[in-house]
């Protein structure tokens, strides 16, 4: 069935750049999404990418996506204190309109 | 614009009890998903209303059942619950799923807690 898989926790410096990494199982994906869920909050959509894209570009945010490997990357430039949060990679199939979450990387930024 | 809303916020059951968790969609939303995120283990898909019909279903028992309204509001119903049910549940809503790029609206979320 399908999964997504992430790593749980993150720590880096402020002004670093953050890089949080994800594999995936569905080869039909046609979305990746990353969201973000800041401490008493739902979750927020920060990006997503096509299946059919490599990389994209939005302001601080760079998403990476190899298919061939199933693996999909988020890289904060510049991360700051107020990136301090939970982020979930989540793919949805072609047709199945099931949007499946991983576990979420919590995103621990040092002053 | 109202975001997605969801009450109660915050509830302590016991076990073997029942709940009922309820969710109203932003204005305009006919997609309705419930997600079980327990601690550490992520967000688990639960269900997905469209149109008032269910259109798909987690790997979840049948004690996890719920509808959705002609409103487009919807319910989650968890009957017999037991101490493993203790976590958030995300309702998350988006508009008509085959027109979208598949981005869900979230609510904050119901906390339950069963002892």
């Amino acid at each position: 069935g399908e999964d997504v898989e992430q790593s749980l926790f993150l720590s880096v410096r402020e002004g670093d750049s953050s890089v949080i990494n994800c594999t995936y199982t569905d080869s039909s994906s046609t979305y990746l999404y990353w969201y973000k869920q800041e401490p008493g909050a739902g979750l927020q959509l920060l990006t997503y990418i096509f299946s059919n894209m490599d990389m994209k570009q939005d302001q601080r945010l760079t998403v990476l996506l190899n298919k061939k490997d199933k693996h999909l990357s988020l890289r904060i430039a510049d991360t700051q204190t107020g990136d301090s949060a939970i982020y979930f990679c989540a793919e949805s199939g072609t047709g199945g309109f099931k949007t499946i979450f991983g576990a979420g990387t919590r995103l621990f930024v040092k002053a | 614009e109202a975001g997605v809303t969801q009450s109660p916020t915050h509830l302590i059951k016991t076990r073997g009890q029942q709940v009922t968790l309820r969710c109203s969609p932003i204005s305009g939303h006919t997609s309705v998903y419930w997600y079980q995120q327990a601690l550490g283990l992520g967000l688990q898909f639960l269900l997905w209303y469209d149109e008032g019909e269910e259109r798909n279903r987690g790997n979840f028992p049948p004690r996890f059942s719920g509808r959705q309204f002609p409103n487009y509001s919807s319910e989650l119903n968890v009957n017999a619950l037991e101490l493993e049910d203790s976590a958030l549940y995300l309702c998350a809503s988006s508009p008509r799923g085959l027109r979208n790029l598949g981005e869900l609206f979230f609510g904050e979320g119901s906390r339950l807690t069963v002892l």
